[in-house]
């Protein structure tokens, strides 16, 4: 059970930022780490990195060091994911999703929002 | 690092069985038994078939079923059926803290 629901779609242009909320609902939120996974159209999924919605701590993928935040609002069980210094490349469908098991990682995401898109134009 | 190596497409009739590989290094998928497979229709995201090398999540058919060996982990779908017609990837834990996903593999059910 549980469910993760995004926000909408969204156009910037190269060089500004966007931020895309992930609401958590139907399970305990501070015991599952979120990841977020992004997918540009026709290609394939790419890791970002992942939050732990208990005390915020983060890693993110190497390729989005410095130019990624992650945070968390345990108080609306909504997690964040910010992109800094938008470029062409980073127009993609973006993903939040559940790591499957309580209070541990493992990797396997067993509960996905249905995706942001944004486009970069 | 590289993806994770998958054939970009395979193909089957219905009612047959096919294995998508899954070629890594001993950096992920050699050293360490957290392999996933999704399955991904167009326009929806993807979704949780095998768990650490070889699980399947409750509501998961046992058709799906998965496996490793050395540095390549295998998804065998038996029994094909048209709507397993998809986009398949694999992932692993890497190096401690990441995740590496495979290229996906486009499964066609003739």
């Amino acid at each position: 059970q549980g469910q993760l629901v995004q926000s909408g779609a969204e156009v910037r242009k190269p060089g500004a930022s966007v931020k895309v909320s992930c609401k958590a609902s139907g399970y305990t939120f501070t015991n599952y780490h979120i990841h977020w996974v992004r997918q540009a159209p026709g290609q394939g999924l790419e890791w970002m990195g992942i939050i732990n919605p208990s005390g915020g701590s983060t890693i993110y993928a190497q390729k989005f060091q410095g130019r990624v935040i992650m945070t968390t609002e345990t108080s609306t069980t909504t997690v964040y994911m910010e992109v800094n210094s938008l470029r062409s490349e980073d127009a993609a469908v973006y993903f939040c999703a559940r790591d499957l098991r309580s209070l541990r990682r493992s990797d396997a995401f067993d509960i996905w929002g249905q995706g942001t898109m944004v486009t970069v134009s | 690092q590289s993806a994770l190596t998958q054939p970009a497409s395979v193909s089957e009739s219905p009612g047959q069985s096919i294995t998508i590989p899954c070629t890594g290094t001993n950096s992920d998928v050699g050293s360490y038994n957290f392999v996933s497979w999704y399955q991904q229709h167009p326009g929806e995201a993807p979704k949780l078939l095998i768990y650490d090398v070889s699980y399947r999540p409750s509501g998961v058919s046992d058709r799906f079923s998965g496996s490793k060996s050395g540095n390549t982990a295998s998804l065998t779908i038996s029994e094909l059926q048209s709507e397993d017609e998809a986009d398949y990837y694999c992932s692993s834990y890497i190096n401690t803290t990441h995740v590496i996903f495979g290229g996906g593999t486009k499964l066609t059910v003739l």
